[in-house]
């Protein structure tokens, strides 16, 4: 299985922050990789797929970049609303496979 | 709007069955695969199973494989997991949710509320 691992684990930042996450696949996945978010008692919501494609609706402050082995999630101006997990999922190679996910916390 | 609408869930003793069923609506059901992933309690997801716009073919992730069963009725535009032989480690919120495309390993793009499985003595 590809292992997908995702960094940090979990992170404080300030409205207005820009912030990073970063996910590393165990091998190349080209950029079958998608980002999500979930909130508290929601289910997860898909943000950017195909590792930089911004899912409709969503807004411009989400961005990915990647390919291969190494993809980035970046929140360019932390907002109230953002304040959540994010997971990202490689659908490159059975069995699809998540990252262990990133808490976004108030600081 | 796409929404989909799980039940089933509820407690079961180990090796014990359960039936969990998604009501799609919103797009055309038959042209998209369709997926279950759970979320353990206060953990992380994992995919869990996937079948095909057909139904002709389904994956499944290895700590189910021979005990879970996916399968669709495209003309009731419904999924259904039989979980047979349940463990304790299968007491998860169980997502159905929609795939990108057609084929049967398609990310998933959107999720219903989740249902609750919990095994337990």
């Amino acid at each position: 299985d590809i292992q997908m691992t995702q960094s940090p684990s979990s992170l404080s930042a300030s409205v207005g922050d820009r912030v990073t996450i970063t996910c590393r696949a165990s091998q190349g996945i080209r950029n079958d990789l998608n980002w999500y978010l979930q909130k508290p008692g929601k289910a997860p919501k898909r943000l950017i797929y195909a590792a930089s494609s911004l899912q409709s609706g969503v807004p411009s402050r989400f961005s990915g970049s990647g390919s291969g082995t190494e993809f980035t999630f970046t929140i360019s101006s932390l907002q109230p609303e953002d304040f959540a997990t994010y997971y990202c999922l490689q659908y490159n190679t059975f069995p699809l496979t998540f990252g262990g996910g990133t808490k976004v916390e108030i600081k | 709007e796409v929404q989909l609408v799980e039940s089933g869930g509820g407690v079961v003793r180990p090796g014990g069955s359960l039936t969990l069923s998604c009501v799609a609506s919103g797009f055309t059901f038959e042209d998209y695969a369709m997926s279950w992933v759970r979320q353990l309690p206060g953990k992380g997801l994992e995919w869990v199973t996937g079948i095909k716009w057909n139904g002709g073919d389904a994956g499944y992730v290895d700590s189910v494989k021979g005990r879970f069963s996916i399968s669709r009725d495209n003309t009731k535009n419904s999924l259904s997991l039989q979980m047979n032989s349940l463990r304790a480690e299968d007491t998860a919120l169980y997502y159905c949710a929609r795939g990108q495309s057609g084929g049967w390993s398609s990310a998933p793009e959107y999720w219903g509320q989740g249902t609750l499985v919990t095994v337990s003595s």
